[in-house]
């Protein structure tokens, strides 16, 4: 299986700040990961597919990057209703993995 | 509009069967495959399994296979999500997902459903 590692688990920010996720592969996923964002008791919702896709509707302060196996989602001017648990899912290999996700809190 | 809509949340015992549905909307089932995804208590997402609805071809995750069974009904358009035998670690919530298919795992999963809550417990 792919193993795909997430940091950093809990991340603390304020309002208006640019955070950082971080998801590291254990091997060459070629750019097929997609982001995304789960409030609490609801239903992950996707923000970025292909690595560096946004999904139509999506704020333009989420994007994504990649460089090898390692994958960064950004969000710019952090806004309140951004404070969720963010996860990586991998769709390169059987079984689809993803990473153990980020919680960004006040 | 896609919508996946889930049914209810259960409380079984260990040992029951039971089986949960996802009834889709808003687009061609048989055009996309359906995954289930599991996320336990205060836990992460974990890819169950998936099926082409058109064909009925299914592909799990190790960790699953064996364990449940995933089927769709082409006529109602509607996947299901089944156990023959419960075990309290089956407690969770578990979400169908739609995919869109491609050569080999398809692609990425682009719309949720809302979620069934299982309790199993004697």
């Amino acid at each position: 299986d792919i193993q795909m590692t997430q940091s950093p688990s809990t991340l603390s920010a304020s309002v208006g700040d640019r955070v950082t996720i971080t998801c590291r592969a254990s091997q060459n996923i070629n750019s097929w990961l997609a982001w995304y964002q789960q409030r609490p008791g609801r239903a992950p919702e996707l923000l970025i597919y292909r690595a560096s896709s946004l999904e139509t509707g999506v704020p333009s302060r989420f994007s994504g990057s990649e460089s090898g196996t390692e994958f960064t989602l950004t969000i710019n001017s952090l806004q309140p209703d951004d404070f969720a648990t963010y996860y990586c899912l991998q769709y390169d290999s059987y079984p689809l993995t993803f990473g153990g996700g980020t919680k960004v809190e006040i | 509009e896609v919508q996946l809509v889930q049914s209810g949340a259960e409380v079984k015992k260990p040992g029951e069967s039971l089986r949960i549905s996802c009834k889709a909307s808003g687009y061609i089932f048989t055009s996309y495959w359906i995954s289930w995804v599991r996320q336990m208590p205060g836990k992460g997402l974990e890819w169950m399994g998936r099926i082409g609805p058109g064909d009925s071809y299914t592909r799990y995750s190790p960790s699953f296979e064996g364990h449940v069974v995933i089927s769709a009904d082409k006529s109602t358009g509607t996947a299901y999500l089944q156990w023959s035998s419960l075990e309290a670690s089956d407690s969770a919530m578990y979400y169908c997902a739609r995919q869109p298919p491609g050569t080999n795992t398809g692609y990425h999963i682009d719309s949720w459903g809302q979620g069934t809550l299982l309790t199993v417990s004697s």
